[in-house]
């Protein structure tokens, strides 16, 4: 089993739409999230940190369910621009610096 | 300022060269990591630095692989014998230790990447 699982998609949505994507990963133990983003050919940001509490930023929010270990990323009034590949990203324990990556889910807004 | 820079961006090579992947971090950051993508297997932590010494080569997938940093400015990753199952696109990153106490990670800058093909 790998140790941070996501759908690769895609998925297609119309601009404006709400679109979310989940996250499992297996180490009970990790203890801090990600989610970063990847546009084609080009390098990975970070888009956001993922707080126990779930947090917000601008359109996008993520959430944390430890008891499930699942990671969530919500996007709402999809863009144009928001077009990329989303990778959930795990830091296991005792692994400072140790970033754990999704493979990705692919994610396509059009008009 | 300048980011994360990475040299050459493309390569090409014939199978059983030798290949150098150079990275240049942020000013002043004191981490530096070498990761490889494919789309097999994703994005993978093949080593990491810290104030220019290995600190976990775990990712390193054979003896092939082999990583300097000799100063806080300059990396390379070189792999001798090229194969083509090596082909990938390989990112540098670095981070600068925040100083938080109770910090699990500082965010991690990427370069552009070197896209490596092995013939």
């Amino acid at each position: 089993r790998k140790e941070v699982e996501q759908d690769p998609g895609p998925f297609n949505v119309p601009e404006g739409a709400t679109v979310a994507f989940n996250c499992t990963y297996s180490n009970s133990a990790s203890q801090s999230f990600f989610w970063y983003r990847q546009d084609c050919r080009k390098e990975p940001k970070l888009l956001m940190s993922v707080y126990s509490s779930g947090n917000e930023d601008g359109r996008f929010t993520a959430q944390l369910n430890r008891a499930s270990q699942y990671i969530s990323l919500l996007i709402r009034d999809s863009k144009l621009s928001d077009s990329a590949t989303y990778l959930c990203v795990v830091i296991p324990s005792g692994g400072y610096n140790k970033l754990i990556f999704g493979a990705g889910t692919r994610l396509a807004v059009h008009p | 300022d300048a980011g994360v820079i990475q040299s050459p961006r493309h390569e090409v090579t014939e199978m059983g060269q030798e290949v150098t992947l150079r990275c240049k971090p942020i000013s002043g950051h004191d981490y530096l990591f070498w990761y490889r993508q494919t789309m097999m297997r994703g994005l993978e932590l093949l080593i990491y630095f810290n104030n220019n010494v290995p600190i976990d080569d775990s990712g390193m997938p054979e003896d092939r692989f082999s990583a300097k940093m000799p100063n806080a400015s300059f990396s390379t990753l070189k792999i001798q014998p090229s194969e083509p199952r090596d082909s990938a696109v390989y990112f540098c990153a670095s981070s600068a230790r925040q100083g938080k106490v109770g910090a699990i990670t500082d965010t991690q800058y990427f370069g552009p990447g070197t896209r490596l093909t092995v013939l």
